[in-house]
């Protein structure tokens, strides 16, 4: 069965500090698809990237980037520069592809909550 | 404005009472589905609709059910609810129901049974 561990519940930064969470997952596809998602103290979910397994580039998108290594089944997020409008509970999830997984279900880590402090 | 419709946003109700949650999608989505998210535990799939009249079972669906009649909604029904079920509900929808589909969720319904 498949499960995605966010090991640290909470991190704390002051503001311009680097920070990063950490996701490690577990599956027995070879195919499968990584998820980030933000979650604002407002309580929506922000979908920030989505990596399948066959795509271990990894990715900046302005302040964020994400380093993928399927060797140690780690899918990690980078803030550079952190800024109070980080401060947010971030998620990562794990969805396997196709027939395996016929109702798209998400399996989620349990989150980590970020504070930036000014 | 694409985007997934949840009412209501917070509901505080007793024991017993039966309650609907409505969701809403206009993105004409195949797939829908329901989570319930909890301290700890991240969120996790109550039931999903893979299309109009096809719904199933997620990992936590007990005391819950659901209908798809229209493509565009897929309420929840808490027939009897109990405390137990106090909790953050999203509902969520993808173009295509299979694995890896970019899954686009609505605001979060606020849900404290007393």
């Amino acid at each position: 069965a498949q499960k995605v561990t966010q090991a640290q519940t909470e991190i704390s930064v002051v503001e311009k500090e680097d920070v990063t969470l950490d996701c490690v997952y577990e599956t027995r596809d070879t195919t499968y698809y990584l998820f980030w998602y933000k979650q604002p103290p407002s309580g929506e979910l922000v979908f920030l990237i989505r990596r399948n397994s066959f795509d271990e580039q990894n990715e900046i998108s302005g302040r964020y980037s994400w380093n993928f290594q399927k060797s140690t089944s780690s899918f990690n997020f980078t803030i550079t520069a952190s800024q109070v409008v980080d401060s947010a509970v971030y998620f990562c999830a794990l969805s396997e592809a196709g027939n395996n997984n016929a109702g798209n279900m998400l399996t989620f880590g349990g989150g980590t909550r970020l504070m930036v402090k000014p | 404005e694409a985007q997934v419709t949840q009412n209501p946003r917070y509901l505080i109700t007793v024991t017993g009472k039966k309650l609907t949650v409505t969701c809403s999608q206009n993105m004409n989505h195949e797939y829908m589905s329901w989570y319930r998210q909890d301290p700890g535990l991240g969120l996790r799939q109550i039931y999903y609709s893979m299309n109009v009249e096809v719904t199933d079972k997620g990992d936590v669906p007990e005391g819950y059910k659901v209908s798809r009649k229209e493509k565009r909604n897929f309420p929840l029904i808490l027939e009897s609810p109990s405390p137990n079920q106090t909790s953050l509900y999203f509902c969520a929808s993808s173009l295509l129901p299979w694995g890896g589909n970019t899954i686009y969720f609505g605001e979060g319904s606020w849900l404290t049974v007393v």
